[in-house]
């Protein structure tokens, strides 16, 4: 899978949206880019997945740069639900040899 | 429908034994892979398995196996258990493999907590 930086933690507030970045410069073509998140004593959980356009599902949107070469996840209006471990991912190859998870960001959301 | 079923929950073992994990995956789904969690390594990609077959393998010793059934159930065991095994061992699911990239995503369990003492 080709490598994602990520910051290791970022702090929100309840209720304002945050933005998660997510930098893959060495993104290929036809990598996907995927979200997961993992909630404490939880499997990770998909969140959102994109190639090109920008997209938006019922749980947070992704924003990819025209590049590719980052993307960011945004959760419109945090909650204190929202505060899990966040990943990035492009898994290559069809996902051939799993899924590669980084550390991901440590998201933390304040009442 | 029913999530992604992984029993037992806990489980703790004497180093040396064996162990089996049961994964059921969504209903349809046929794929099923297997993945490990430590706080020193993160996640770690074991193997899938599809169709009854093993499809890859992530680097892990020969201790590691796994095996599935026609009704897409998988188990995977782990001989000869170290220190270093206690984990959380997490399966995810999806209707074709690869699927998961193009398409709607893995669905994970809870996963199971093996402790080896």
């Amino acid at each position: 899978d080709a490598k994602t930086t990520q910051p290791n933690s970022m702090e929100s507030n309840e209720e304002e949206p945050v933005h998660l970045p997510c930098n893959h410069s060495t993104i290929s073509g036809t990598d996907y880019i995927h979200w997961y998140r993992q909630l404490p004593s939880q499997g990770p959980e998909y969140v959102i997945h994109g190639l090109t356009s920008n997209v938006n599902n019922r749980m947070a949107s992704l924003a990819i740069a025209e590049d590719r070469k980052s993307s960011t996840l945004i959760l419109h209006r945090a909650t204190l639900r929202d505060a899990a471990v966040y990943y990035c991912i492009l898994p290559s190859g069809g996902g051939a040899d799993g899924l590669t998870f980084g550390k991901g960001t440590h998201l933390i959301i304040q009442p | 429908k029913a999530g992604v079923t992984q029993t037992p929950r806990y489980l703790i073992k004497t180093r040396g034994q064996q162990v089996t994990l049961s994964c059921s995956p969504i209903s349809g789904h046929r794929s099923v892979s297997w993945y490990q969690q430590t706080p020193g390594q993160g996640l770690q990609f074991l193997f899938e398995y599809f169709s009854e077959t093993q499809r890859n393998k992530g680097n892990f010793p020969g201790r590691f196996s796994g095996r599935q059934f026609s009704n897409s159930r998988s188990e995977m065991n782990v001989s000869t258990l170290e220190l270093g095994d206690s984990a959380l061992y997490l399966c995810a699911s999806s209707f074709l493999p690869g699927q998961g990239i193009a398409n709607y995503g893995y669905t994970f369990g809870s996963g199971t907590r093996l402790t080896v003492v």
